[in-house]
């Protein structure tokens, strides 16, 4: 079964710390993603990346940075953990193509993080 | 530019009953859409995809959905709801379109689906 992998399911960090979040796929997608989900904001896009290390911010990249050296790895880093960064990280790949090619998004579990 | 609107931010039914959770988007393109449900504490997983063949669309559980050009709509059904459908559910849009070697995909904020029973 084809999926998208997410290091851990709960974290709780200290305020300053740095933190790393990790995800693996299986599928051997091209684009690989980080969204942070927020109750009544939905999901915002913080980074993605569309091949191996290169990556483009998304809407809210402002504290974070990324890092893809393996195409089946990306890595989400919190250089110094706020209180407002205290949320629901989710992972997501995805294969390029158009039409009924295009099949969209495969997540992770999500990470759940809390900083303290 | 492309957006999409879920009209609704909570949706209770009962169990046995249909369920409709309405999607409207916007799009300059020919869109592909999609319907993902998140179960608490879960990541999202996929129901269903529309990307330009036929407009109703079946997925998993018994959900299906319509796409509906000329009222930008793509809205959620099932005739008949059962406890496991109670989450949360994302309409989503893109346009396939390449800027910066990435497709730009459109989240809606969410409908939380209660089943009571």
């Amino acid at each position: 079964d084809v999926k998208v992998t997410q290091s851990s399911r709960y974290l709780v960090k200290r305020t300053g710390e740095k933190v790393f979040l990790e995800c693996v796929q299986d599928m051997d997608h091209e684009n690989m993603f980080w969204y942070r989900q927020d109750p009544g904001l939905g999901l915002r896009l913080i980074y993605f990346s569309y091949d191996v290390k290169m990556k483009e911010k998304g809407d809210i990249p402002e504290g974070y940075s990324v890092s893809r050296e393996k195409k089946e790895r990306f890595s989400l880093i919190l250089e110094s953990a706020s209180t407002n960064q205290t949320s629901m990280y989710l992972c997501a790949s995805s294969q390029t193509g158009t039409g009924y090619l295009y099949r969209g998004y495969t997540f992770g579990s999500g990470t759940r993080l809390t900083v303290v | 530019a492309q957006s999409v609107t879920q009209l609704d931010s909570h949706v209770s039914v009962s169990e046995g009953t249909p369920v409709l959770l309405r999607c409207n988007y916007s799009s300059s393109y020919s869109p592909s859409l999609f319907w993902y449900v998140q179960h608490p504490n879960k990541g999202l997983q996929l129901l269903l995809k529309y990307t330009s063949a036929a407009t109703l669309v079946k997925g998993i559980n018994g959900f299906e959905a319509e796409f509906k050009k000329s009222e930008t709509s793509f809205h959620l059904t099932k005739p008949s709801a059962h406890m496991s459908d109670a989450a949360e559910y994302f309409c989503v849009v893109t346009d396939q379109r390449y800027s910066g070697g990435y497709q730009k995909v459109t989240f809606g904020t969410g409908t939380k689906l209660q089943v009571i029973p």
